[in-house]
């Protein structure tokens, strides 16, 4: 049972332009939701997270949405950069949580073309 | 070190033998997390150790896989009878106790199991 869903394995987007990550979860009960980035051959890396009373955050060229209605949180990077080509997982934390597990999405492969 | 440190990186082994990954954690993070991503599949959750509270192991997927966490900092994830399903890159996280700024992940053991 997949509770954190990237339903697109992979985007190639040019360099410049907007690239747009897209996450559905299906447990309520999720409260917060983090980002996370791998480069080849490296571990995952934090890039950027949410709190569900929020509905935005936004860090440089990353922002995160979270529409909790529809369970669903996307991140944009603009303008993507050739460097952001990496595997992004989305991950969420249930409430109560302190640290506790994360549940991982699949993950997005973003190829940005020069 | 200033980072998680996993060894070995690299591992094949036989299909029956027993192996065991190591994860040194970020010193002061009271939280050390196991993860797997098999080829193609996302992060996949193993246990997870906080302070001094009985692990939460529930991600084990058989009773082949266990983990120690000695003296609060060092942990261990032995897999015995290795199977070939078992073969993935083992990530290892840790974490202060403020899920805001997420894990911070070692670079993983790869573990090829012919």
């Amino acid at each position: 049972d997949q509770q954190v869903k990237q339903n697109s394995p992979s985007l190639s987007v040019q360099e410049g332009r907007i690239s747009i990550l897209n996450c559905d979860y299906t447990n309520s009960m999720f409260d917060y939701f983090l980002w996370y980035k791998k480069y080849p051959a490296e571990g995952p890396t934090f890039l950027i997270s949410i709190s569900s009373i929020k509905d935005k955050n936004e860090d440089g060229r990353f922002t995160v949405f979270l529409n909790k209605s529809a369970k669903h949180l996307s991140l944009h990077i603009v303008p993507s950069q050739p460097g952001d080509s990496a595997v992004y997982f989305c991950a969420a934390s249930p409430y109560p949580s302190n640290t506790g597990k994360l549940i991982f999405g699949q993950g997005t492969t973003l190829q940005v073309k020069p | 070190g200033a980072g998680v440190s996993q060894s070995p990186s690299n591992k094949v082994t036989e299909k029956g033998k027993d192996v065991e990954l190591r994860c040194d954690p970020i010193s002061g993070h009271t939280a050390l997390y196991w993860y797997r991503q098999s080829l193609g599949q996302g992060l996949e959750f193993l246990i997870y150790f906080q302070g001094n509270s009985a692990p939460d192991k529930s991600g084990l997927p058989s009773d082949r896989f266990s983990a120690e966490r000695t003296g609060g900092s060092v942990s261990t994830l032995t897999i015995q009878r290795t199977q070939q399903e078992d073969s993935a890159v083992y990530l290892c996280a840790s974490s202060y106790p403020d899920r805001a700024t997420g894990y911070t992940f070692g670079s993983g053991t790869r573990l090829t199991v012919v």
